[in-house]
This record gives C-alpha cells, sequence and structure tokens, in this order.
C-alpha cells in the first residue's frame, strides 16, 4: 500500500485479556517505531527496530508488553494480561533508513479501550 | 527535564492570519534534528517541516516556515494564511544524534481556525 496500515482500527477488550496490534510500513522502509499517545497527551516511544538489528525495547512500559518484526514486514505489538491504564492510541511509524533526519510516516492508529 | 515544550494547549486565529506555535527543547546534543507533526481529528499524523541543527537558514515548506533560533534552544511553527483545514494538534518533535532511535515529541498544541 502507499502508507502505513494500521488494524484494527478501533479494539475493546476486557482487562486481563491479550491483544495484538498490526502494523504494515511502507514497503522499503527498515525503521519501524511503535508510540503510545493517552488521550490529550504527546507521543510516548514505546520501540524501534530498524533492520535485523537487534530492536531498542527501552520504552516497553512494562513486561506484559512486547513486539516483534520479521525482517523489513509486518510487526505486531502485543500486550498481555491489559490493563485500564493501556487505553490509548497505539501509532505506528516507519521511516526509511531511521537517520537522524529521516521524516516518520504514520499509521492512523489502533484506538484501544480496555473495561 | 522534558525534551520538548509546548506551552500552548489550544490556540485559535482568523482565517487568513498567521499564527505562531511555540516550542521549546532541551539537549546537550550538539547535532540534531527538529520536525512538525499535523495530526487532523482522522489521528493520522502528517510531517510539516524539518530543521537540522547544523541549518544555517529558516526551513520553509510552503506556508509552513521554522522560526530556529538556536540559542535559544526554540523551533516556533509559524503558518501563514491560515486556512479551515490547519485545524488540528500539533506536535514538534526532536531526535538527537547521540539517542539516535527516539523521537522526542511535546504535549502538542490544538490550533482552531475560525471563519
Amino acid at each position: 500500500g502507499a502508507g502505513v496500515s494500521q488494524s484494527p482500527s478501533n479494539k475493546v477488550t476486557e482487562k486481563g485479556k491479550d491483544v495484538e496490534l498490526r502494523c504494515d510500513p511502507i514497503s522499503g522502509h527498515t525503521a519501524l517505531y511503535w508510540y503510545r499517545q493517552r488521550l490529550g497527551q504527546g507521543l510516548e516511544f514505546l520501540i524501534y527496530f530498524q533492520g535485523n538489528s537487534a530492536p531498542d525495547k527501552s520504552g516497553l512500559p512494562s513486561d506484559r508488553f512486547s513486539a516483534e518484526r520479521t525482517g523489513e514486514s509486518v510487526s505486531t505489538l502485543t500486550i498481555q494480561r491489559t490493563q485500564q491504564e493501556d487505553s490509548a492510541v497505539y501509532l505506528c511509524a516507519s521511516s526509511r533508513t531511521g537517520g537522524k533526519i529521516e521524516k516518520l510516516f504514520f499509521g492512523s492508529g489502533t484506538q484501544l479501550s480496555v473495561l | 527535564a522534558q525534551k520538548i515544550t509546548q506551552t500552548q494547549p489550544g490556540m485559535f486565529v482568523q482565517e487568513k492570519e498567521a499564527v505562531t506555535l511555540d516550542c521549546t527543547y532541551d539537549t546537550s546534543d550538539p547535532s540534531y534534528g527538529l520536525f512538525w507533526y499535523k495530526q487532523p481529528s482522522s489521528g493520522e499524523m502528517i510531517f510539516l517541516i524539518y530543521q537540522g541543527s547544523y541549518d544555517q537558514q529558516n526551513a520553509t515548506e510552503g506556508r509552513y516556515s521554522l522560526n530556529f533560533q538556536k540559542a535559544r534552544k526554540s523551533a516556533n511553527l509559524v503558518i501563514s494564511a491560515s486556512q479551515l483545514g490547519d485545524s488540528a494538534m500539533y506536535f514538534c518533535a526532536m531526535r538527537e544524534r547521540g539517542t539516535g532511535n527516539q523521537f522526542y515529541f511535546g504535549t502538542g498544541t490544538s490550533l482552531t481556525v475560525i471563519p
């Protein structure tokens, strides 16, 4: 596709359930980021993938959060045993090389609501 | 300390007027990039403009310009001739050469253009 695609666009789940969020980056983009945006807040960095290098997981808030990416393709963000505080929009972004001046291309996000 | 500070949670501007959105940043890295993104109600983040720390001139992209004052560590976005479609959230972001991977985002400014 032409842009970054995220699915689902909306997810409502019960506290304690696991959820999986998907991101399809722009073809050819080696760098992929996950961000969390709570209501009225800025973007909170979660994790970064660059090609086949080890991911930068420094932003993951707890061990309930994990993400995977195979090569330069799709990434999945998994949240286990969801809590109400996990409710937020989860944004995925990609860029060509991850260089200093490389701009990010964002998806439309997944709105996660934990009841 | 906050890496990016946006002190204006909400701004109003009359259609066709110019508006300045404030952004200050904090870094000790001499090499960094500054970005502005627009987030309309649809949720997608749209890249607007980039300024490198070594760039001698202020960046411009159409109706967007960046008022870069390095000594004051400010990178204000100026939107000229505001249009109704400019109503959105605007985020300032920074990427440091040293930290490499992370884009630091501010909390955003909500801009409303009044007809």
